[in-house]
């Protein structure tokens, strides 16, 4: 079954919306978690690295203040889209590991993201 | 920008064939994994081969790794129509603090 549960699936709104996108860790505890925007046809892209009780470590190029990402807990990291504009519609995906260095990542189903 | 290029871009065979897709990379590595994906879903974790590794084997999966050549290769026997879906490597540099870097993904079509 699922380690990482994502939610929403899809989401469809206005241009000027935030849009908040959870990521849940299922029966594990994740210190870390990352998050990736996906275009169509092309490969995964990280914009962050999710990190319980302190700052998210973004990616060159990705705007803080425009994708807001909350590590509260050892299960939960959220995403916010703050003001999205029809240029961050995208896919995008979280994932976490479970243990050492050489086990693989889990990744939620992805969230659609529409903005109108 | 990403780490992992592979090839080809797009792979489509007959059932029964078997599919290879390749993969390089520029850096050390912990370890290189391959992921799969179908259309507008998540990955799903495919096989883990580590630095120390040459091949491992999953079923009808076969991974070989050359640290030399800094490549990898996925080959997939006896393909089947349900094996239709877009193949990424991902490597877990050393020093990258966990995180993976994905290559640009082979899309594999089997038709039945």
């Amino acid at each position: 079954g699922a380690v990482v549960s994502q939610h929403p699936s899809r989401v469809i709104c206005k241009s000027g919306t935030s849009v908040k996108i959870e990521c849940r860790s299922l029966d594990f505890q994740a210190t870390t978690m990352f998050w990736y925007r996906q275009f169509p046809k092309q490969s995964l892209m990280l914009m962050a690295t999710s990190n319980e009780g302190s700052k998210a470590t973004y990616e060159q190029g990705v705007e803080k203040d425009k994708f807001l990402i909350n590590h509260a807990s050892l299960t939960l990291s959220t995403l916010t889209v703050t003001s999205a504009h029809p240029e961050d519609s995208s896919f995008y995906i979280c994932s976490a590991r479970i243990g050492g260095v050489h086990q693989p990542q889990h990744f939620g189903d992805g969230t659609r993201l529409s903005i109108l | 920008s990403q780490q992992g290029e592979e090839d080809p871009q797009a792979l489509s065979i007959q059932e029964g064939e078997n599919a290879t897709m390749n993969c390089s990379y520029k850096t050390s590595i912990n370890n290189l994994q391959w992921y799969r994906q179908n259309s507008g879903r998540g990955l799903v974790h495919l096989i883990l081969i580590r630095s120390n590794e040459r091949e491992k084997h999953s079923g009808r999966l076969r991974v070989t790794l050359d640290t030399s050549k800094k490549s990898s290769s996925l080959l997939i026997t006896a393909s089947r129509a349900a094996d239709t879906a877009s193949y990424f490597c991902a490597t877990d540099a050393k020093d990258a603090g966990n995180m993976l870097t994905f290559g640009g993904g082979t899309r594999l079509m089997v038709k039945p």
